[in-house]
């Protein structure tokens, strides 16, 4: 079965430094990969997505992910964090097995952001 | 715009009684999706269903039910043999049933009291 583990619960930045959220994947085959980010009270927006191609993946907010398959790995970065990115990150996961999309999350990084 | 409504965003029920969440999209999305998140345990699939009229069980389907009697509209029924359904509740849905990101509602808080 397809798992997803975020080793870090909780990351404190500094407003301006760079940013590396981890996620590590389990999965038998190539996976597809996700990375969510959801503010208090509120539903899940995509950032950025990795299906297949070039390995490192551009998203939205400045946000970028590269995936690497040797480590099993999709990890998120930043180059500068700013105060509004402070929010829940979730990587996910979604086998391609021909049925539904059932995503498995991980259980997230909570990030804040000190000024 | 199109997008993903659940209601209501609060929601209270007391113990031993069935309470059911909306969620009605306008994407025209084939497969939607209910998902329960508890701090520390990210989010776990409830139920899913690929088309009308057709739903399976998810993860933690015990205590929940849910009809798809219409491509727009997934409501959950949490009902009193849930033992602990206090919780943030999550809609979402995909437009093909594999290999496409989901759309997520804005959540429904069920508070049990």
């Amino acid at each position: 079965a397809q798992s997803v583990t975020q080793p870090d619960i909780h990351i404190t930045v500094s407003e301006g430094a760079s940013l590396e959220l981890r996620c590590n994947y389990s999965y038998g085959a190539t996976p597809y990969l996700f990375w969510y980010v959801q503010s208090p009270g509120q539903g899940l927006q995509l950032l950025l997505k990795y299906f297949s191609g070039d390995t490192l993946v551009q998203g939205i907010k400045g946000f970028e992910a590269e995936f690497k398959r040797s480590q099993s790995s999709f990890n998120l970065r930043k180059p500068s964090v700013h105060w509004s990115d402070a929010a829940e990150y979730f990587c996910a996961v979604v086998g391609n097995t021909g049925t539904a999309s059932k995503l498995t999350f991980g259980t997230g990084t909570r990030l804040q952001v000190t000024l | 715009d199109g997008g993903i409504t659940q209601s209501p965003k609060y929601l209270f029920r007391k113990e031993g009684q069935n309470v059911t969440l909306s969620c009605e999209q306008n994407l025209n999305h084939d497969a939607m999706y209910w998902y329960r998140q508890d701090p520390g345990q990210g989010l776990r699939l409830i139920y899913y269903s690929q088309i009308v009229n057709d739903f399976q069980k998810g993860d933690i389907a015990e205590g929940y039910s849910v009809s798809r009697e219409k491509k727009e509209s997934f409501p959950l029924t949490v009902t009193s043999a849930q033992k602990n359904p206090t919780a943030f509740y999550l809609c979402a849905s995909t437009h093909k049933t594999v290999n496409t990101e989901a759309f997520f509602g804005q959540g429904t808080r069920l508070t049990v009291v």
